[in-house]
């Protein structure tokens, strides 16, 4: 089975830096994605780890640790547009998603 | 390079009828997977398609069905609907089977009434 585990609600001010933290505990695994979800849009690719270690997109980078079942995805220089629900999805033959952080960003 | 396509992207439908939603991958990609989002259950997997199999299936009833044409495109079916069956139907794409660095479609919501 799966289990995926992320905070619900977390708020942060324009120009700050938050960090979303994902636990997973899943049967099968190739790789831990993030993805970006406005309410009423669909969700928008992120990143993806599948080996250990941080990758680094722009304002984005997402860590993962395959041993600890523990990945974070860490949101710097925000900005209002950033305000969305960012969901921790673990892929093996399908992508299984955690509830998702609804992040507020705040002037 | 046009994105995942899906139509129609809002949809009313009554109890007990059925629903054909259709969904265009990204050029090149090979791999369909369906999904249904609702407030309650969040992302749920619905089935993956692959060079025009079935790969993978999730747990929903038998209503729900799917194929995919030569051309990678897919579609998903919803029989006798029902009340419950309201909800935001996403398609994914990817190069590959195995969901590796999918991409959404911008969904299609079904409301049943």
């Amino acid at each position: 089975g799966q289990n995926i585990d992320q905070p619900t609600e977390m708020t942060a001010t324009e120009g700050a830096i938050v960090q979303i933290n994902c636990t997973y505990q899943t049967s099968g695994f190739n790789g831990l994605f993030w993805y970006q979800q406005h309410a009423g849009e669909a969700p928008t690719f992120l990143s993806y780890n599948v080996l250990d270690g941080l990758e680094e997109k722009g304002r984005f980078s997402s860590f993962l640790s395959r041993s600890k079942g523990y990945s974070y995805l860490l949101l710097k220089e925000l900005q209002m547009k950033d305000s969305a629900s960012y969901l921790c999805a673990v892929g093996d033959y399908k992508l299984s998603f955690g509830a998702g952080t609804t992040v507020t960003v705040r002037a | 390079k046009a994105g995942v396509t899906q139509t129609p992207r809002y949809l009313i439908k009554t109890r007990g009828q059925q629903v054909t939603l259709s969904c265009s991958p990204i050029s090149g990609h090979r791999s369909v997977s369906w999904y249904q989002q609702t407030p309650g259950q969040g992302l749920q997997f619905l089935f993956e398609y692959f060079s025009e199999t079935q790969r993978n299936k999730g747990n929903f009833p038998g209503r729900f069905s799917g194929r995919q044409f030569s051309n990678s495109r897919s579609e998903m079916n919803v029989s006798t609907l029902e009340l419950g069956d309201s909800a935001l139907y996403l398609c994914a794409s990817s190069v590959r089977e195995m969901n590796t660095e999918a991409f959404f479609g911008q969904g299609t919501r079904l409301t049943v009434v």
